[in-house]
């Protein structure tokens, strides 16, 4: 099956600095991710789309400075936690369909995860 | 919109125990239904799916199937292993331009030797 890579899988950063966390389709390319965020003992909350040579779309209630998303070519997307903060601490997680011969099931793979920790 | 309403947990059974976890959808239209597992400390990796009323999606023992009727899609194991430890979350896809997951809660499930 389709595989999605996550890096790194876990960070620490302190307060005021910036992290870059990489989703990455190995085998398949992907005109389309979607970055996730869950906190402990949740479901998973979508933060944003990202699309391949455009803006990403954004959730209601997620700041667009904050968490900035490029999608620079058909297997990579990037997260950017801008200034973070201790709040930030999370676990980050993305996936991707496989549109161009995946359907008509619209399955998502799923990368393994990134654990934020902010200090 | 779209919404998927499952069990809440946690669920705990003995191993060998008879698993059910509850989920019912509301959608409009056709989507796709899926359950995903997520072992501690990982992502999520595709249990089963089914893509059209009446499918049984099924994978290492776990069974579910589509019912329009009942809007639901309710996953099954005869016999529950420790190693199916785990949260399970229910989701749908509505497809076409769209590809975003709807997610329940998901359910933690704790199986004892």
């Amino acid at each position: 099956g389709a595989v999605v890579s996550q890096h790194p899988s876990w960070v620490i950063c302190k307060s005021g600095t910036s992290v870059k966390i990489e989703c990455r389709s190995l085998d398949f390319q992907a005109t389309t991710m979607f970055w996730y965020r869950q906190f402990p003992k949740q479901s998973l909350m979508l933060m944003a789309t990202s699309n391949e040579g455009s803006k990403a779309t954004y959730e209601q209630g997620v700041e667009k400075d904050k968490f900035l998303i490029n999608h620079a070519s058909l297997t990579l997307s990037t997260l950017t936690v801008t200034s973070a903060h201790p709040e930030d601490s999370s676990f980050y997680i993305c996936s991707a369909p496989d549109t161009l011969t995946d359907k008509p099931s619209y399955e998502q793979y799923f990368g393994p995860g990134t654990r934020l920790t902010v200090t | 919109g779209n919404s998927v309403t499952q069990m809440e947990g946690p669920v705990t059974l003995s191993e060998e125990a008879f698993l059910t976890i509850n989920c019912t959808y509301t959608a409009t239209g056709y989507p796709s239904l899926f359950w995903y597992v997520q072992y501690p400390g990982e992502g999520l990796q595709l249990l089963l799916k089914a893509t059209k009323a009446d499918d049984k999606g099924s994978n290492k023992g776990f069974e579910a199937t589509y019912r329009k009727e009942t809007t639901s899609f309710h996953l099954e194991k005869g016999s529950v292993q420790v190693s199916d430890s785990a949260v399970y979350f229910c989701a749908l896809s509505r497809g076409g331009s769209n590809y975003k997951l709807t997610f329940g809660k998901g359910t933690l499930l704790t199986v004892n030797p």
